[in-house]
């Protein structure tokens, strides 16, 4: 069975670094995609960028580029979302997301990790 | 950039009833790139459809998609209780990115 393990509560303040993680099992961790979702509060879905493991391509969506970085290590089958200044607007619950090929569309997702951001 | 317009914002139905929630993509796209998803309160989002038509495993045959071009429909033939929820629509666009429509909850009447 596929899990995707995401820590579930970060707090932190404007300002700080912050990377969350995303840990895989249950199948090829570095031949399949992984999705970061933001979900700001009381809003919808918004897909910040997809990396596939194995040679560490990354795409990011534009709203999302250079505003935060996308990783992940084989080696422990697990995927991160890092940013170096958090701010406010970035309190939201982000989850990861498996695909295995672009038409596939994300058939499994972690239970998210609900970052706040405040002073 | 493609834009997904997902309509109504909120569909009022009893169960039993018939749900039909539409995307609208301002562009033409790839049917084999449209997938819907449920998502129900305090809980991360399911797939139900890719391919605009396949179900995914799992996922009961009361939940069908449809659509080519522009506009692609997810209709739930009878509404369970289960079912009232927020559902979206994804593409995976030219731009190699992902995007999502903004969402339709189907709520109880």
């Amino acid at each position: 069975e596929i899990h995707l393990e995401q820590s579930r509560v970060d707090v932190r303040k404007p300002g700080e670094s912050l990377k969350i993680s995303c840990q895989a099992s249950g199948y090829n961790f570095a031949t399949s995609w992984i999705a970061w979702v933001r979900q700001m509060p009381g809003k919808g879905l918004e897909c910040m960028g997809i990396i596939y493991p194995h040679n560490s391509h990354i795409r990011y969506s534009p709203s999302f580029e250079g505003q935060v970085t996308i990783s992940a290590d084989t080696s422990i089958a697990t995927a991160f979302l890092r940013w170096t200044s958090l701010k406010t607007s970035d309190t939201a619950i982000y989850y990861c997301a498996r695909t295995h090929d672009f038409g596939d569309g994300f058939d499994s997702w972690g239970q998210g990790t609900l970052v706040t951001v405040s002073s | 950039e493609i834009v997904l317009t997902q309509s109504p914002g909120t569909l009022s139905l009893s169960p039993g009833e018939r749900a039909t929630l539409s995307c609208k993509t301002s562009h033409r796209v790839s049917a084999s790139f449209l997938a819907w998803y449920q998502q129900r309160p305090g809980q991360a989002p399911r797939l139900l459809i890719y391919g605009a038509s396949r179900r995914a495993t799992g996922i009961p045959d009361r939940f069908s998609g449809s659509g080519s071009g522009t506009d692609f429909v997810l209709t739930i033939s009878r509404l369970e209780l289960e079912d009232f929820a927020v559902y979206y629509c994804q593409l995976y666009g030219t731009s190699l990115v992902y995007t999502f429509g903004q969402g339709t909850k189907v709520e109880i009447k």
